[in-house]
Formats: C-alpha cells, structure tokens, sequence
C-alpha cells in the first residue's frame, strides 16, 4: 500500500530536549515536505526537499532542521524545542516536478506538546 | 510572497443544501491551484486541482475553476451530505513547482 508513515504519533516533550520525528514514503517520490498546522493559520511549510541531499527551507524554518540522505527517508529535527513549536506536524511527498501540478500524499500527522 | 486567502468558518449547512467556499489568491506567474479536505483525525487528502486559468477541477461532487481574472477558484458542490463534514484547504504551489502555500482552512458541518 502506498503511504507516508510518521512516528512517533503522539509527543509530549520538555523544552530543550533533543527530538526527531521521522517520516518515511514508499512511493519513490523525489519531493517531500514538512508543515506545520495551528488553528487558524492553516499549513504553513517548515522545509522541503526536492531530492536526496536538496532542501530548502519553507515559509516557518527557524528552529528545525532536516536532512535527506535517503530518498524514502525526511527526519524532522528540533535541536532545543521551545514551546511555541507545540504543534501537529505533517510530512508529505510527491512524484512530479514540473508542471502540470502533482499531488502531495500526506502522512497521519504527528501532534507535539512541549512543555 | 504568494498567500491564499479563504472565507471563514466554520460553515454549518444541512444535508442537500448547496455548498460555496471562497477562495483568492496572491502569486506571481502561473501557479497551480489546489483544494484538499481533512477528515477528523487524518492527514489531507488532495480533493481537486486545476493546473492553468479556467481549467475545472472537479472530484466526488465537488467542482472549482481556476479563474485568473479574479484570482479565485471557489469550492462548490450541489447536495452536500453528512460524510462531507470536514475541513477544506484551498492551497497553491508556484511556477516553479517548490513553495507550497496553504490558506486557514474552512470548516465545514452537515447536519441531517
């Protein structure tokens, strides 16, 4: 079955500490994303990655990191959360590059509570 | 920068009623316009799209047309059911295939 898996789920956490959220797609898609969704503004993108070892940062990058190193893999990082990155995160990916436009698989969402 | 504007929910209808939600655009070039749905508890699920102007998206009932004119491209659908309750995003991508941008959402109520 074609998904995008995200782990973990479900994250309470304290600030400062270290975490990953991994994300991972078995459709051999090039493109994949990270956003972020907070009542009222929508998704807002974090970073993307248009193929292995090619990211770029989004529209909300300050305080994360990623990295591309497989092409099925796009961990999300946060070196020293703080808790106004409390947030439900979804990645997601895609196949085409170019025009016409192409269609963004999402994953299940990972909620994140920093306290 | 490019933005996506949408009415304001949530948008409380009853069951076979018509359903309009609004949507405008800011961007440069040719963008590419999208409307992905929500379901409780789920990640988005792309709905409809529409690559060039007055092209019409249209997927499980719903329709949207891609009007440059007025940088808009509007969800409707005729007979709205129970099921469809949920939150709509109308979003874009760029010309350059890259920044995705997604509008507040809009959240929608059937009620039989």
């Amino acid at each position: 079955e074609a998904q995008v898996t995200q782990n973990p789920r479900y994250l309470i956490t304290v600030t400062g500490k270290k975490l990953t959220v991994t994300c991972s797609q078995n459709m051999n898609h090039e493109y994949m994303s990270w956003y972020r969704q907070d009542p009222g503004l929508g998704l807002r993108q974090i970073y993307y990655s248009m193929n292995v070892e090619v990211t770029d940062k989004g529209d909300v990058p300050e305080g994360y990191k990623v990295s591309r190193k497989e092409k099925r893999n796009f961990p999300l990082i946060l070196e020293s959360p703080s808790p106004n990155q409390t947030s439900l995160y979804f990645c997601a990916s895609s196949s085409d590059r170019g025009r016409p436009a192409y269609e963004q698989y999402f994953g299940p969402g990972t909620r994140l509570t920093v306290t | 920068g490019n933005s996506v504007t949408q009415m304001e929910g949530p948008v409380t209808l009853s069951e076979e009623a018509f359903l309009t939600i609004n949507c405008t655009y800011t961007a440069t070039g040719y963008p590419s316009l999208f409307w992905y749905v929500q379901y409780p508890g789920e990640g988005l699920q792309l709905l409809l799209k529409a690559t060039k102007a007055d092209d019409k998206g249209s997927n499980k009932g719903f329709e949207a047309t891609y009007r440059k004119e007025t940088t808009s491209f509007h969800l409707e659908k005729g007979s709205v059911q129970v099921s469809d309750s949920a939150v709509y995003f109308c979003a874009l991508i760029d010309n350059y295939g890259q920044n995705f941008v997604f509008g507040p959402g809009t959240r929608l109520s059937v009620l039989p």
